[in-house]
């Protein structure tokens, strides 16, 4: 079975500060991951994903993402967070078999402090 | 390019009622989701459609449940009867093919309340 965890329901950060929002995975072989963005009334939008190759995937609005697989991890990064980066982050798996559908996590939602 | 159409955006239904939503993908993507999006919870799979024919419904509540994608493009979700614990976001995504690594473009969705 699949799963996703992203342990911090909410995550503050200051604006022009590093932002980190965490997430780990369990997929039985290798995985694909996906990060995904909500906003208020809007449906997700897609920010990056890991397939294969460079551990560090780069995506949409300056956001990054480190793929770990000794700690199972694929945590979402960006060097300098911008007050309209506050949003709810959904991290999602799915294992390369294609066996199993796109699994989500919980989310967690990023507040910019001005 | 113009995204994932869902209407209504919004339903408000008393409990036992009928509901249907609609969904119209990015054109030329072949395979169609449904997803079930409760408060505070991620988006779970209802049923995915590769063109019209459907690929996974394991987690579609068949008695109350049911979707179709009769010409390959747009398509369409109904909950009959519906029972207060159908309230949620139901979102429509699609994406160009059915392989795993194919990331999914996502409608606005329609929030539903069941009374």
């Amino acid at each position: 079975a699949q799963s996703v965890a992203q342990p911090e329901d909410q995550v503050n950060v200051a604006e022009g500060n590093p932002l980190t929002v965490k997430c780990t995975y369990s997929v039985s072989g290798n995985p694909y991951l996906f990060w995904y963005v909500q906003y208020p009334n809007r449906g997700l939008q897609f920010l990056l994903k890991y397939i294969t190759g460079d551990n560090l995937v780069k995506g949409s609005y300056g956001f990054e993402a480190e793929f770990n697989k000794s700690q199972t991890s694929f945590h979402l990064k960006k060097p300098s967070a911008l007050v309209s980066d506050s949003a709810l982050y959904f991290c999602a798996v799915r294992d390369m078999t294609g066996a199993n559908n796109l699994f989500f996590g919980t989310g967690t939602r990023l507040t910019v402090i001005p | 390019e113009a995204g994932v159409a869902q209407s209504p955006r919004y339903k408000i239904i008393e409990k036992r009622q009928s509901v249907a939503f609609w969904c119209n993908p990015i054109s030329g993507h072949a395979t169609l989701y449904w997803y079930q999006q409760i408060l505070g919870q991620g988006p779970k799979l209802l049923i995915q459609f590769q063109n019209n024919g459907v690929v996974d419904d394991s987690q579609l509540p068949k008695d109350r449940f049911s979707a179709e994608r009769l010409k390959g493009v747009d398509s369409t979700l109904k909950i009959q009867p519906a029972k207060l614990e159908d309230s949620a976001v139901y979102l429509c995504a699609s994406s160009w093919g059915e392989g795993p690594y194919n990331e999914q473009f996502f409608g606005p969705g329609t929030r539903l309340t069941v009374l």
